[in-house]
């Protein structure tokens, strides 16, 4: 059963420290999405890769957040320092792109993020 | 700004009644309309989805109707179900590029 793995599923974390969101795509997928859910934004599209290499982060706080997928099977998303407006889902998902067609994209569960 | 307007934020349905959900996009380069359904505690999860180049789309109880010249589309559930109770996105995005969610609807089917 293929799925889209996040790790942790919840995270409560004090105000100013350093939060590391994991995902494992799917096996053989090349495109990795990152969203953010909260009440007041809904869905938001944070950063994504294809083929590991970035290709757009302008969802992404510039100065606190970052993405990187070290290898095919883990992406990350860290924020450094936390802050209480970052409190919110973090959604990793995945893909496979063939040629111009657009992506369908397969939602892990999710990680609930608590700054305090 | 590419924005995905999605309305209503709510709606109740009877069991066995049609819900509907419209949403409208602005960006006219979007090329691909896929609608999610997420549960409570769930990531979404892609229900069924559209290219500009169909007016419609069924899958079982589920319907993508398409009007281009408008920069509408909306989703039909017939014979609404309970289990049908969740949260329900459309989405746009262009080729290469990663979705822009409507605001979300959340739908009840009373028994």
């Amino acid at each position: 059963d293929a799925r889209v793995t996040q790790t942790p599923r919840h995270k409560v974390t004090e105000m100013g420290q350093e939060v590391t969101m994991r995902c494992q795509p799917i096996l053989g997928h090349n495109t990795v999405f990152w969203y953010r859910q909260t009440m007041m934004q809904g869905l938001e599209l944070l950063a994504y890769f294809r083929n590991r290499a970035p290709l757009d982060d302008s969802g992404m706080p510039k100065d606190r957040f970052s993405a990187e997928m070290p290898d095919a099977t883990l992406a990350t998303l860290k924020i450094q320092p936390s802050e209480p407006r970052d409190s919110a889902v973090y959604f990793c998902a995945s893909g496979y792109r063939l040629a111009a067609m657009n992506t369908e994209a397969f939602f892990g569960q999710g990680t609930r993020l608590t700054v305090v | 700004q590419q924005q995905v307007k999605q309305s209503p934020q709510s709606l109740i349905v009877q069991k066995g009644g049609i819900s509907i959900i419209n949403c409208a996009y602005e960006n006219t380069a979007f090329d691909y309309f896929p609608w999610y359904q997420q549960f409570p505690g769930k990531g979404p999860a892609l229900l069924i989805a559209i290219r500009p180049d169909v007016s419609e789309k069924k899958e079982g109880r589920f319907t993508i109707s398409f009007n281009k010249s408008a920069k509408q589309f909306s989703l039909h559930i017939m014979d609404s179900q309970p289990g049908d109770s969740a949260t329900y996105f459309c989405a746009a995005s262009m080729t290469s590029r990663g979705l822009t969610f409507g605001q979300g609807t959340i739908l009840t089917v009373h028994p």
